[in-house]
Parts: C-alpha cells; structure tokens; sequence
C-alpha cells in the first residue's frame, strides 16, 4: 500500500517546466512526502523531500498544500534526461521505517 | 557512482545454479534493504537490515537467503531459483531514524534460464 497517488504518464516539451502532482491525502503529521525517480534499468535516485515547507534543492522544487493532502514536484527546465518514472513516497523517518514504492508516474520529456 | 555498490551488473544462472549477489555501501549508514523490480511491476521491499539484524522479510521464498556481516555489506544468495525470479535486483542504504533519503545501487540484472 503505497499511501500515494500519482498520475500513470505525463509529458512535457524539453526546456519548460515539469509539474508533476501527487495525492497523499491520509498523510499523517510525522510523515514526510519523498521524491525520487527511476531512469531506465538503474537504481531509484532521490530528488528531494520536505515534511510542510516548500523545498528547493539543485534538481527540483517541492511544493506541499497547506492541508499537506497534495503536493507538486517541479523540474523548472525539463530536459531530455529527465525522462524517468517519477515516485512519490510519504515516509516516517524513524528507526523502523521503510520505502513502499508505487507505480510512479511515467515522465515523458519531448524535443 | 552513488555510493552503493552492487556486484555483479549482469547474471544469468540456471535454475540449479548457487550464486551471490552482493552490495556495498561507504556511506556510513546503518541500515540497509534488497528490492526486486520485476519488468513492468512497481519496486518489491523483500528484505530490511538495521544495524545487521534482519527487522523485514516481506513473505519472499526461502530460495532467497540475505546475508548482512556488517553494517557495510549486504549480501543475496540464490539457489534454485525460477525464471519468474528474473528481475532487476536493487540494493539499498539509509541512515535509519534520520530523514535523509535512501541511496540505491545501480541494481543486478538477474536472468535465470
């Protein structure tokens, strides 16, 4: 039970900006919203994470409701190798937790 | 290079075979995880290490036998496996109780003939 969301595909032009949605609306107050994506056959590479802020790092920009029941992950200019399958995670980071993956949403970027 | 290690890339083994598929990791982290990705199908947790001990096992086939020796190494026996077992195998490392992500590996592809 992935406790996620997401839409199965979606496309975007090269050079605009990504938005890709999720749905977590169980979401409980400790837990976390993760993001990671998965390029062909190589191993899940975490993007970012945030528990109630918007974050920003180097690769994307996270943006969380107020409600924290949604949230938005933003690649500012896609590019060709942003084509991935993209999870969105809810995670309590304790001792005991663990990553339960999802489908992801297929992330198809066109020149 | 991202840290965790994962030996060999490639495997092809017969369903009689014994083999290994070992992970490595530098990072300093204390826990450690096997996932399988069968084709088309979403990441499968099979098995959890925190600090060596075994906390998960999610109902995977004894034919299946983790192995952690330290907090660095991971490893994966195999012996008679089904070519159902075909899958990309993935090795992962967190520093469990900090919210820091998981790092993977670049994964063993298993075929089993």
């Amino acid at each position: 039970d992935a406790k996620t969301t997401q839409p199965t595909s979606m496309d975007c032009a090269e050079g605009r900006a990504a938005n890709l949605p999720c749905n977590h609306s169980t979401i409980s107050g400790n837990e976390y919203v993760y993001w990671y994506r998965q390029i062909h056959s190589q191993g899940p590479q975490y993007i970012i994470h945030g528990l109630k802020n918007n974050e920003t790092n180097e690769m994307a920009s996270l943006i969380i409701t107020e409600d924290r029941k949604s949230s938005t992950l933003i690649l500012p200019h896609a590019t060709l190798r942003d084509t991935a399958v993209y999870y969105c995670i809810v995670r309590v980071a304790d001792r005991d937790d663990k990553i339960i993956f999802g489908k992801g949403t297929r992330l198809h970027i066109l020149p | 290079e991202t840290g965790v290690t994962q030996t060999p890339r490639h495997l092809v083994m017969g369903m009689t075979n014994k083999k290994s598929l070992k992970c490595e990791q530098h990072l300093g982290h204390n826990a450690m995880y096997w996932y399988k990705q069968s084709a088309k199908k979403p990441l499968e947790l099979m098995f959890v290490y925190n600090f060596k001990e075994q906390t998960e096992n999610n109902s995977v086939p004894s034919r299946f036998s983790p192995e952690c020796p330290n907090s660095s190494h991971l490893f994966l026996h195999l012996h008679t496996l089904q070519p159902e077992d075909s899958a990309l195998y993935l090795c992962a490392s967190s520093q469990a109780g900090s919210n820091y992500g998981y790092t993977f590996g670049s994964g063993t592809r298993l075929t089993v003939v």
